[in-house]
C-alpha cells in the first residue's frame, strides 16, 4: 500500500462547515495528488504537490484548498462544504518503479455533505 | 483538450467469455496510457501499462494511435475479474504524473 494512509475514513458534515481531510505517507515521496471519485466522472484531479509548501491547482479545485508543510502530509480542505462536495476522496503518491513512475492509492475517504 | 471516454458503464459477461473494456483518448502528442483496476473494498491499483506492453491477470491492452484507442482485452473472463476498471492517461512532457482518468467501466462476471 506504499505507506499511504487517509483520515478519517467516514464523515458526515453539514452544509457550510469546515472539513479537512488528511492524507499521511510513510516513504518521503515528492509528489502528492488529491483526487474525487464520482458516478459516471471518475477520479478528477483536485489539487497535488510536488514538495513542501508547492502545489498546484487540479481540474476541479474550486471550493478547495491544500496545505503541506511537511513531506509525509497532505491536507484538503473544504472552507465551506456543500452537497456537491459529497464524494469519495482518494490520495495517492507517485512513487518511480524501475523504468517507470507510478501512482499508488490510499483507501479513500467516503465524505457525506448534508 | 485531454480527454478519456469510457463507453461502457457497465459491461456483464459470463464466465469464459471473452471481454472487451473499449477506451478511446483525446491528446496532441504521445501520451501514457494505463488501466487502474478497483476490486471491491480495495484500493485503486495499476493494472497495466501500454508503455512496457506487458500481460497482467490475462488481460491485455494496446495502444491504437490511428484510433486514439487503448482497449483492455482478456480472452476468457473470470469472476475474480469483476470490478470497476479506469482507464487513464498522463502527459509525460509535464513531469507532474497528473492523471486524467475516464469515466469507469464496471466489469460484472458471471458464473
Amino acid at each position: 500500500d506504499a505507506g499511504i494512509t487517509q483520515s478519517p475514513r467516514h464523515k458526515v458534515t453539514e452544509t457550510g462547515t469546515p472539513v479537512t481531510l488528511r492524507c499521511h505517507q510513510t516513504e518521503n515521496h515528492r509528489y502528492m495528488y488529491w483526487y474525487r471519485q464520482d458516478p459516471g466522472h471518475g477520479l478528477r484531479l483536485i489539487h497535488y504537490s510536488y514538495g513542501v509548501k508547492d502545489t498546484d491547482k487540479g481540474e476541479v479545485s474550486d471550493g478547495y484548498s491544500v496545505s503541506r508543510s511537511k513531506t509525509e502530509d497532505f491536507l484538503l480542505t473544504l472552507e465551506s462544504a456543500t452537497s456537491s462536495q459529497t464524494s469519495v476522496y482518494f490520495c495517492a503518491i507517485m512513487e518511480r518503479q524501475g523504468a517507470y513512475n507510478e501512482q499508488f492509492f490510499g483507501p479513500g475517504t467516503r465524505l457525506t455533505v448534508l | 483538450a485531454q480527454r478519456v471516454t469510457q463507453p461502457e458503464k457497465l459491461l456483464s459477461v459470463f464466465k469464459g467469455a471473452p471481454v472487451e473494456l473499449k477506451c478511446n483518448y483525446s491528446y496532441s502528442g504521445s501520451p501514457e496510457l494505463f488501466w487502474y483496476v478497483q476490486y471491491s473494498r480495495q484500493r485503486l491499483q495499476l493494472l497495466l501499462r501500454h508503455i512496457s506492453r506487458e500481460s497482467i491477470k490475462g488481460f491485455t491492452a494496446d495502444l491504437n494511435k490511428g484510433e486514439t484507442s487503448f482497449h483492455l482485452k482478456k480472452p476468457f473472463a473470470q469472476e475474480e475479474d469483476s470490478a470497476m476498471y479506469y482507464c487513464a492517461l498522463s502527459a509525460p512532457s509535464s513531469n507532474t504524473g497528473k492523471l486524467i482518468f475516464g469515466q469507469g467501466t464496471t466489469l460484472q462476471v458471471k458464473p
